[in-house]
């Protein structure tokens, strides 16, 4: 069946340290892939998407994710992090023709001072 | 702001009862999703919506019903109400509905069943 995983829920890093957020998928067929954040008290905004063209995607506010077929994964990473990016991030897989997506749990990250 | 709007933005009601949530997508967007979110249950899909028809169906249950309406908005009705629907429930919109499309997510009404 078909599923995403996100591994770790919480997930705290200091300011200025590597933000890595976990996004592994299941699936025999080539997916699309698509990382959301969420702030308090909003609704979901797309941060990026890969789309089968470059596998390196760079996305809003300083994030990048890497699609790596041979991992099954597509996890997200900001080189610094701000305090702007405290915000619970969901990982997305759709395939074409299925019209579905599938969001994984969701991985709320802490920023501390 | 997504440009997808919702309303209402809160609801409280009591079990048994039906409520309807409304959502208007984004100018030009033909697809229209709807979500449940719950601590529980995570981010769940519900059902897809594609210039007026039914395209994709998610874990929607059978007291859920939803249409998606000529002037596009659509409406997601929940009857016999259960402690359990408490959830926030977010409908997001989309070009075309297909695999690689974006989806814009509105603000989201929180129903809270008492």
């Amino acid at each position: 069946a078909q599923s995403v995983t996100q591994l770790g829920s919480h997930v705290s890093v200091s300011e200025g340290a590597l933000v890595l957020l976990r996004c592994n998928y299941s699936s025999s067929v080539p997916p699309y892939l698509f990382w959301y954040v969420q702030y308090p008290n909003q609704g979901l905004q797309l941060l990026l998407k890969y789309t089968s063209a470059a596998t390196l995607v760079k996305g809003i506010n300083g994030f990048e994710a890497e699609f790596k077929k041979s991992e099954t994964s597509f996890h997200l990473t900001k080189p610094s992090a701000h305090m702007s990016d405290a915000a619970e991030y969901f990982c997305a897989v759709s395939y074409s023709g299925t019209y579905k997506y599938i969001f994984g749990t969701g991985t709320r990250l802490k920023v501390l001072a | 702001d997504s440009g997808v709007t919702q309303t209402p933005k809160h609801l409280i009601t009591a079990t048994g009862q039906r409520v309807t949530l409304r959502c208007s997508p984004r100018s030009g967007d033909l697809s229209v999703y709807w979500y449940q979110q719950s601590l529980d249950q995570g981010l769940q899909f519900l059902i897809q919506y594609y210039n007026g028809e039914e395209r994709a169906k998610g874990n929607i249950l059978e007291r859920f019903s939803a249409q998606q309406f000529p002037d596009l908005h659509s409406e997601l009705n929940l009857s016999s109400l259960e402690l359990g629907d408490s959830a926030l429930y977010f409908c997001a919109s989309s070009v075309d509905g297909n695999g690689a499309d974006t989806q814009y997510f509105g603000p989201g009404t929180r129903l809270t069943v008492l």
